[in-house]
């Protein structure tokens, strides 16, 4: 089964609003990371993050981490169109070794 | 441009056909990675080489066969087709087979088994 699941499946907002995804997953982990897909594309690595951090920043994302709850969110403030994409969160950790797993995705969709 | 290419971007094959996807990366990393994704599932790792001379089973590797052919090259192999194998594949590379290094992913190749 999936480690990671993105939440909420689908997110649709304005230009300029800032949009949140959340991710869960069941078991330790190493590290988390975010990837970005556009349709039809490979995915490209936007941030990670290690079980000993709380937070990271990389431009205009915002990734936090809480262990207690085994979830992570992901923060992408004053949106673009350009930021229309899928979203997934990948862990490595006890139950994959050094492999990544990855959930489903959020699907997110900018409106200009 | 560095990174990781696949080929074919698409193929179409009749159930039982064999066809081998190739992936090579230019960035001198050690890792090598085969995923399939498909609507509702994420990504799901086939198999994957740690390192040149090794390949391991991820966590659907029935139906398929990898190569790790140098430390550039990793191809994936289906021997006899089925429908439903129809997906898309990804290939990904990290610079170590370690934890906290992202992966880098190729565009790609779309599959249709009928």
């Amino acid at each position: 089964s999936q480690q990671g699941e993105e939440d909420p499946q689908a997110l649709s907002i304005q230009e300029g609003e800032n949009a949140t995804m959340n991710c869960s997953y069941k078991t330790s982990i190493n590290n988390l990371q975010w990837y970005r897909q556009n349709s039809g594309r490979g995915l490209v690595h936007l941030i990670l993050i290690r079980s000993n951090e709380r937070e990271k920043h990389s431009g205009r994302l915002r990734v936090t981490l809480d262990t207690s709850k085994k979830s992570s969110s992901l923060l992408i403030t004053a949106s673009r169109a350009a930021d229309t994409a899928s979203y997934f969160c990948a862990t490595d950790g006890e139950t994959s070794g050094s492999r990544l797993t990855f959930g489903e995705g959020t699907q997110l969709t900018v409106n200009p | 441009n560095a990174g990781v290419t696949q080929t074919p971007k698409f193929q179409v094959l009749k159930t039982g056909q064999s066809m081998t996807l190739q992936c090579a990366q230019d960035m001198n990393h050690n890792s090598m990675y085969w995923y399939r994704q498909d609507p509702g599932m994420g990504l799901r790792l086939i198999y994957y080489s740690a390192s040149e001379g090794t390949t391991d089973k991820g966590e659907v590797p029935n139906g398929y066969n990898v190569s790790r052919l140098n430390k550039r090259e990793f191809s994936l192999r289906l021997e006899s087709a089925a429908p439903s194998q129809t997906s898309v594949y990804f290939c990904a590379s990290s610079r170590v087979f370690q934890e906290g290094y992202g992966y880098t992913f190729g565009s790609g190749t779309r599959l249709t088994v009928v």
